[in-house]
């Protein structure tokens, strides 16, 4: 059964703090994802990584970073956090080629901002 | 602006009768349009796709159906079910370099019993 975790459910953090948002999947697939999902928004691609140590920005990357020095790995950055960036945060993985480019979630990290 | 769009933010419908969902989309490039469910508190989970070069695709009580001249697909459901209850996302894959996703803003279906 493939696995997307993520280290946090919940996360209250103060404006102006560094957050990391960590994920983690099993299934050695070759992308990940991180969204933000708000509402009437749907899900909207933060950032995204098709290899290690390879980024790409989606369609919201300001106020944001990344990092994926492992293959399984997939990391979120706020670094300096902003009321507005509270969200629910979604992080993905999937198979770069073939199939149909279905992806597998996490359960998500509701993030506030104070 | 929008590539993806769900018009519908929420829908009721009785148990036993049909739920439709309904997905429209702009750019003509995309060439596989999947369903997501999402219960709250809960990633998504795939539900059903479609490729760009069919018109309809059946999983059960589920079904997806493509207008490619209309760039509208719909999200058949029968009999709904009030466990079927939950937003859900259309979503269109791109010729990005990771293969991306756009998804839409969700529906809320209530399935009343």
């Amino acid at each position: 059964d493939v696995k997307v975790t993520q280290s946090s459910r919940y996360l209250v953090k103060r404006t102006g703090e560094k957050v990391f948002l960590e994920c983690v999947q099993d299934m050695d697939h070759e992308n990940m994802f991180w969204y933000r999902q708000d509402p009437g928004l749907g899900l909207r691609l933060i950032y995204f990584s098709y290899d290690v140590k390879m980024k790409e920005k989606g369609d919201i990357p300001e106020g944001y970073s990344v990092s994926r020095e492992k293959k399984e790995r997939f990391s979120l950055i706020l670094e300096s956090a902003s009321t507005n960036q509270t969200s629910m945060y979604l992080c993905a993985g999937g198979r770069l080629a073939g199939g149909t480019s279905e992806q597998f979630f996490g359960p998500g990290t509701r993030l506030t901002v104070l | 602006d929008q590539q993806v769009k769900q018009n519908s933010p929420s829908l009721s419908v009785q148990e036993g009768r049909i739920s439709i969902l309904n997905c429209d989309y702009t750019n003509s490039m995309f060439d596989y349009f999947l369903w997501y469910k999402k219960y709250p508190a809960e990633g998504p989970t795939f539900l059903i796709s479609i490729s760009s070069i069919k018109d309809k695709n059946e999983d059960g009580r589920f079904t997806v159906f493509l207008n490619k001249s209309a760039k509208h697909l719909s999200l058949h459901i029968v009999p709904s079910q009030p466990g079927d209850s939950a937003v859900y996302f259309c979503a269109a894959r791109g010729s990005g370099s990771a293969r991306q996703l756009t998804f839409g803003s969700g529906t809320q279906l209530t399935v009343l019993p």
